[in-house]
């Protein structure tokens, strides 16, 4: 029944090396989104997307670049992972050209050492 | 861009009691305001929603409300449970965006 899958719950990963966070989703929605939980911040946009080969900035996209080559996967990449990127990754997906509520994947927690 | 602020972001109620949680939210344009509820290790899951064309929505034993001229939204949930002790959230989508902006979250616990 799981519809938005992350690829990996636990992640470590060392300072400097270049991250992978995969994302699919089954719903064939068009919207896309990245977002890191963290205590007290709530859920911070990274990169979305509307549809393939398109992709916008989040509020905090910075030391991130995503990839969404085919409708239902959405990759998110650390291109040099610091240890400020130690944090809950949450994926989500949304359908149509309007706002809906998102459906969640559980969720990558990410620690970089 | 739009900011959205949620109090408080710890709420403990007796089991039975009722429990609000309050977001505001900056931008006269935003028209949707859906609310998660993410419990200990889970994804974070739709709980209810409202559009600004709508003052106030219930299902069940959670309703939620909205001042547009004050911009501000509310969750409320009557005859708390043990179960629904979770972290909440509240989000505000602008004009025709379709990503959400959140709130902050609340820690909600019901004792029993």
């Amino acid at each position: 029944d799981v519809k938005v899958t992350q690829s990996s719950r636990y992640l470590v990963k060392r300072t400097g090396e270049k991250v992978f966070l995969e994302c699919v989703q089954d719903m064939d929605h068009e919207n896309m989104f990245w977002y890191r939980q963290d205590p007290g911040l709530g859920l911070r946009l990274i990169y979305f997307s509307y549809d393939v080969k398109m992709k916008e900035k989040g509020d905090i996209p910075e030391g991130y670049s995503v990839s969404r080559e085919k409708k239902e996967r959405f990759s998110l990449i650390l291109e040099s992972a610091s240890t400020n990127q130690t944090s809950m990754y949450l994926c989500a997906s949304s359908p149509g050209q309007g706002v809906h509520g998102y459906t969640f994947g559980s969720g990558t927690r990410l620690t970089v050492v | 861009g739009e900011n959205v602020e949620q109090h408080p972001s710890t709420l403990s109620v007796q089991e039975g009691d009722s429990a609000v949680i309050k977001c505001t939210y900056s931008d006269s344009a935003s028209n949707y305001f859906p609310w998660y509820k993410q419990e200990l290790g889970k994804r974070p899951q739709l709980i209810i929603d409202i559009r600004s064309n709508v003052g106030e929505k219930k299902d069940q034993r959670i309703a939620v409300t909205l001042n547009k001229t004050a911009k501000h939204f509310s969750l409320h949930i009557t005859e708390t449970q043990p179960e629904d002790s979770a972290v909440y959230f509240c989000a505000a989508s602008l004009g025709s965006a379709r990503q959400l902006t959140f709130g902050s979250g609340t820690q909600l616990t019901v004792l029993p």
